[in-house]
């Protein structure tokens, strides 16, 4: 089976740097991807990890380490739009399947 | 930029009735998904469809549950007798292509209630 283990809530002021974990557990595993959900709507697509180490796409980062089955998300100059929900996703197969984590909600404090 | 769009945006049918829920996928993808999500919880894969035919379908996409790509641009899920505990959110997604690494777009889903 596959598991996805991340923090229920996270807290964090305007301008500040936070990160978001993510262990996984997996019979396959094809790459970690992270999406960010405002209040229930679309899953929008951040960024993707295959191979290990850091990806840097503007204000947001992600890394993974494969042989720790462990990967975050880490978003810098935290603004209040950024107050949403966040998951991470495994694809254990090569079908395109996500297998998503329980969420993080995200709030952003002035 | 494209979008995935679907409808109906909310959708409420009696229980042990048929519903379809519609998807316009973005126009040069090639791969297609439905994802579902109760209130308050994890996004659930439902299935994932390519050629014509569906790739890999999860537990929860037992024989009540049926898609079709009938022409073209749409892409739709059937539920041909509800339950009370397939009220959710019903994502659709796709992709450009198959590749691991292509991300997925998610339209805004059609929130299905039972009664």
């Amino acid at each position: 089976g596959q598991s996805l283990e991340q923090p229920s809530e996270v807290t964090a002021v305007e301008g500040a740097i936070v990160q978001i974990n993510c262990t996984y557990q997996t019979s396959g595993f094809y790459g970690l991807s992270w999406y960010q959900q405002h209040d229930g709507g679309a899953p929008t697509f951040l960024s993707y990890n295959a191979l290990d180490g850091l990806e840097e796409t503007g204000r947001f980062s992600s890394f993974l380490s494969r042989s720790d089955s462990y990967g975050y998300l880490l978003l810098q100059e935290l603004q209040m739009k950024d107050s949403a929900s966040y998951f991470c996703a495994v694809r254990p197969s090569n079908t395109g399947k996500l297998i998503f984590g329980q969420g993080t909600t995200l709030q952003v404090k002035p | 930029e494209p979008e995935v769009t679907q409808t109906p945006s909310h959708q409420v049918t009696q229980m042990g009735q048929e519903v379809i829920l519609r998807c316009v996928p973005i126009s040069n993808h090639l791969y297609f998904y439905w994802y579902r999500q109760i209130l308050g919880q994890k996004v659930e894969f439902l299935v994932s469809f390519y050629n014509n035919e569906i790739s890999e379908k999860s537990e929860i996409f037992d024989d009540q549950f049926s898609v079709e790509r009938p022409d073209g641009s749409n892409f739709t899920l059937k539920i041909r007798s509800t339950k009370l505990e397939d009220s959710a959110m019903y994502f659709c997604a796709s992709s450009e292509r198959g590749q691991v690494n292509q991300p997925q777009h998610f339209g805004d889903g059609t929130r299905l209630s039972i009664l």
